[in-house]
């Protein structure tokens, strides 16, 4: 897995922008990408997901745009609300054949939404 | 619908112990997996069982261990418990074993170890 400090990204924003957040993966040979939420002692909640297939996928208030070539994925929240405030991962997995359900996390970044 | 839940929730060893966390899986979901989250850092894979067997092992000792009930409920073991295994202890279910499409893993809200 990944070695990282304690201090993660942040990105502090105002009640009602919008946000990216972005993540780097490491494996090329992953095709399943998943956003997570994660809440002060909560585990994570799921927010969104996107095939390798596909370069952008659009939920309730959220698109995630996957650029391959450079092994980069985003996640852009509209209109963002101090609900949104938490930690955000990014986690790849290589689907399908006889692979598992191994998902792999990166860093983190905290949003902050200030009212 | 209840979620997946675990237990206990918070947990005070010392070093050298051993404990047991347990998992209950969403109802109809037979795929567990188990992860570790230290503070400040994304989770990492330790186990993934299916219809009780292990389907995938990450990158932890022996010291750390799992099954898979027939109700498919779970349990990681710990042994010889050292400092550096204080950390958030998370359990995913899913309807099966791989990742992908709409097989969305949920977690639980994970037991919080302490070793001292």
């Amino acid at each position: 897995g990944e070695s990282v400090g304690l201090h993660l990204p942040t990105l502090s924003v105002q009640e009602g922008d919008n946000s990216i957040i972005n993540c780097a993966y490491s494996n090329s040979a992953s095709d399943y990408f998943i956003w997570y939420k994660q809440e002060s002692g909560k585990g994570p909640q799921f927010i969104i997901d996107i095939r390798s297939n596909m370069d952008k996928r659009q939920g309730q208030r959220v698109t995630v745009l996957l650029n391959k070539t450079v092994k980069h994925l985003s996640l852009q929240i509209a209109a963002t609300q101090p609900g949104d405030s938490a930690v955000y991962f990014c986690a790849e997995n290589i689907a399908g054949g006889t692979s598992y359900g191994k998902l792999t996390f990166g860093q983190g970044t905290i949003l902050t939404v200030h009212p | 619908d209840a979620g997946v839940t675990q237990s206990p929730t918070h947990l005070i060893k010392t070093r050298g112990q051993q404990v047991t966390l347990r998992c209950s899986p969403i109802s109809g979901h037979k795929s567990v997996s188990w992860y570790q989250q230290v503070l400040g850092q994304g989770p990492q894979f330790i186990f993934q069982y299916y219809e009780k067997e292990e389907r995938g092992r990450g990158n932890f000792p022996d010291r750390f261990s799992a099954r898979q009930f027939p109700n498919y409920s779970s349990e990681l073991n710990v042994n010889a418990l050292l400092l550096g295994d204080s950390a958030l202890y998370l359990c995913a279910s899913s309807l099966l074993w791989t990742s992908g499409g709409y097989n969305e893993q949920f977690f639980g809200p994970g037991t919080r170890l302490t070793v001292l």
